[in-house]
């Protein structure tokens, strides 16, 4: 069981937007920052925001997030076929002292 | 342009001690801005932190592990390993090895994975 909380799947239109949901509790996400990984079938994670809200130079700004209290969310506006992955939340346990992820969810665009 | 390699056995037996390394190419291990981490993924499930070496060699661990897990590194050859003791079949994954990027901002921690290898297929069997 994964110490942060993802629903299992969503799924929406092309064009539409879609939010994943990231809860976890102060020693995590209240706390720290908080980090999203896409992942494709097969292949490495691929971190699209970092920092709570910060996107690396190469992901559209199609993609953002927000953080409030101990929960995260992704927003993809816009809704391509090719953003068909699975994400997933990530940040750093304080009490762990060690890095948590979020159990994944599957991204379907319909 | 910084790329990550892991490399090891794909096989191991149960109870037996599972070894990978992470060849790094594009950037030095001993760069103190990052860390170097190990995260695993069984077939059809979400990712696993398995543990991070930063620093001075200084290292974190998943506690879910219960100290099976040691990192190491050597600065010569620019890589980074993973021992995992007495494996089991629900150690069987993909191991992924990956800089990351760890510090503090007043109270607040920052960690991320920016740059990960493909993964290697370890099956316990």
């Amino acid at each position: 069981q994964s110490v942060l909380t993802q629903p299992p799947s969503v799924s929406a239109a092309p064009g539409q937007k879609v939010t994943i949901s990231c809860s976890g509790s102060s020693s995590n996400i209240g706390n720290n920052f908080v980090s999203w990984y896409q992942q494709f079938p097969g292949t490495a994670p691929k971190v699209v925001i970092y920092d709570n809200d910060k996107r690396p130079s190469e992901i559209p700004d199609r993609f953002s997030a927000s953080k409030s209290g101990t929960s995260a969310t992704l927003a993809i506006t816009g809704l391509q076929t090719g953003d068909e992955a699975d994400y997933y939340c990530g940040t750093w346990d304080t009490n762990l002292s060690a890095g948590v992820f979020g159990g994944g969810t599957k991204l379907t665009v319909l | 342009q910084v790329q990550l390699q892991e490399s090891g056995p794909g096989l191991v037996k149960p109870s037996q001690t599972l070894s990978l390394t992470c060849t790094v190419s594009g950037d030095s291990i001993s760069n103190s801005i990052y860390d170097w981490s190990w995260v695993r993924q069984p077939a059809g499930k979400g990712l696993e932190w398995i543990g991070r070496m930063y620093l001075s060699g200084t290292t974190n661990y998943n506690p879910s592990l219960k100290s099976r897990a040691t990192i190491s590194r050597d600065t010569s050859r620019n890589q980074f390993s993973l021992r995992l003791r007495s494996v089991t079949a629900a150690d069987t994954a993909v191991y992924f090895c990956a800089r990351g990027i760890y510090g503090r901002i007043d109270y607040f921690y920052y960690y991320y994975m920016g740059v990960w290898g493909k993964g290697t297929t370890v099956t316990v069997s």
